[in-house]
């Protein structure tokens, strides 16, 4: 069964820091990877989709990138605001033919002021 | 503007009531999820559907129930709430291909 870490769990950070949230994966085969957005108790809201074919999406301070041969994918956040404070969820859509998401446990980020 | 749509946003209900939660979506998409989320918790597939009249259980079993009548509409039903259903229901929807997953504002259903 595929499984999907995130690393790491909770991270705190001062404002205005570039930070790295790691997603990592068991297989290979992937359809799609999405990059999702959490307030607590809210619904998700996408943030960056990374289709097979492709390496990396950028969207303003968010880059992320794709490496199906290592089994990771990165979201970069430049310059952090505590705006930015939120659960970041990574979920591979693995099968071709249903688009069905794994979820990873999500990284639950607090930028301070 | 196309978007998805769930209603109740929150909703507190007795043991034993039934319920339906709705979700709509205004994009045309043919793939519509149910998605389950304890507080702090990851979220579990429950049902999916790949177009009208299809429904799918998931990989989280449940107790509820759900209908694909129109293209446009998915709503879950309880035929008699628990306790142990107190949770974050999201709903979500896909179109074909690869073009990713558009997530509703959820509902947050207590039962007591």
């Amino acid at each position: 069964k595929q499984e999907v870490t995130q690393i790491p769990a909770a991270l705190s950070v001062p404002e205005g820091e570039n930070l790295v949230l790691n997603c990592s994966f068991t297989d290979s085969a992937i359809y799609n990877l999405q990059w999702f957005r959490q307030d607590p108790g809210k619904g998700l809201t996408s943030l960056l989709l990374i289709q097979s074919s492709q390496r990396e999406q950028t969207s303003g301070r968010l880059n992320a990138s794709l490496d199906k041969s290592s089994g990771r994918s990165t979201l970069y956040i430049a310059a952090s605001q505590p705006g930015d404070s939120a659960t970041y969820l990574c979920a591979w859509d693995l099968n071709n033919a249903g688009n069905m998401l794994t979820f990873g446990g999500g990284t639950r980020l607090m930028v301070k002021p | 503007e196309a978007d998805i749509y769930q209603t109740p946003r929150y909703l507190v209900i007795g043991t034993g009531k039934k319920i339906t939660l709705e979700c709509s979506q205004t994009m045309g998409h043919d793939k519509m999820y149910w998605y389950q989320q304890d507080p702090g918790m990851e979220l579990h597939l429950i049902h999916y559907s790949y177009g009208v009249n299809s429904t799918e259980k998931g990989d989280l079993s449940s107790e509820s129930t759900v209908s694909r009548i129109r293209t446009e509409h998915f709503p879950l039903t309880l035929e008699s709430a628990r306790p142990s259903h107190t949770s974050q229901y999201l709903c979500a929807s896909s179109p074909q291909g690869t073009y990713g997953y558009t997530f509703g504002s959820g509902t947050r259903l207590t039962v007591v």
